[in-house]
């Protein structure tokens, strides 16, 4: 059966430091994978999507960046981290041709 | 632009008090409309997938239908673990599977 394993479950990092989650997929082949940003009252926000190894999309301009250096590894980073990053982030995949997708446990990212 | 809108935000039911989510969409050619049920801290386990408008997917106590321009999840005889947070979301026909969130409904049952 198909698990997704995202880490860590919650970050707290000063204002201006690096960021690195990272998501990976077992028991499937090529998924599609998302990094998806979901804030209090918000609906989940779509911040990357790829389908395939260093085939990244952008959804939004922001302060992130997505890389897929292996077929089930998606990886969300940043430079220097803003107050605004603060949220919690999920990882998702979904077999190719469908949106039905399948959710990691999230991060809690505070930024302080 | 796509929008998908949920009501109510909160809903506080008596175990066994039956009741509906109401999810309107406005999507540009509706691929699949996708209800998921959130706890808190968790990310989001998928509940249906709908289609076609007069589609209808049972689960226990959940039932969720769709109409052209809403969807609903009934409750029936609501029990204090189907306290979460109900989202829905649609795609639509575009070059990629974009798929667009409401912002939920907390769902609170009271023993």
């Amino acid at each position: 059966s198909q698990t997704i394993h995202q880490w860590p479950a919650t970050l707290v990092q000063p204002v201006g430091s690096p960021l690195s989650l990272e998501c990976t997929v077992e028991g499937t082949s090529n998924p599609n994978l998302y990094w998806y940003r979901q804030a209090a009252g918000r609906g989940l926000q779509l911040l990357f999507y790829s389908v395939g190894i260093g085939q990244i999309s952008s959804e939004v301009p922001q302060n992130l960046s997505a890389s897929r250096p292996q077929d089930r590894q998606f990886i969300l980073s940043s430079k220097k981290l803003l107050l605004s990053d603060s949220g919690f982030y999920l990882c998702a995949w979904s077999v190719i041709g469908s949106e039905k997708l399948f959710f990691g446990s999230g991060t809690q990212l505070s930024v302080l | 632009e796509d929008q998908v809108t949920q009501s109510p935000e909160a809903l506080r039911l008596q175990e066994g008090e039956s009741s509906s989510l109401n999810c309107s969409y406005t999507v540009s050619g509706l691929r699949g409309l996708f209800w998921y049920r959130q706890d808190p801290g968790k990310g989001p386990e998928f509940l249906f997938t709908l289609y076609s408008a007069g589609e209808e997917k049972e689960k226990e106590r959940l039932k969720a239908t769709l109409t052209k321009k809403e969807s609903f999840l009934h409750i029936t005889a609501p029990k204090p673990e189907d306290s979460a947070t109900y989202l829905c979301a649609a795609s639509n026909s575009g070059g990629y599977q974009k798929v667009t969130f409401g912002t939920g409904t907390k769902l609170q049952v009271i023993p």
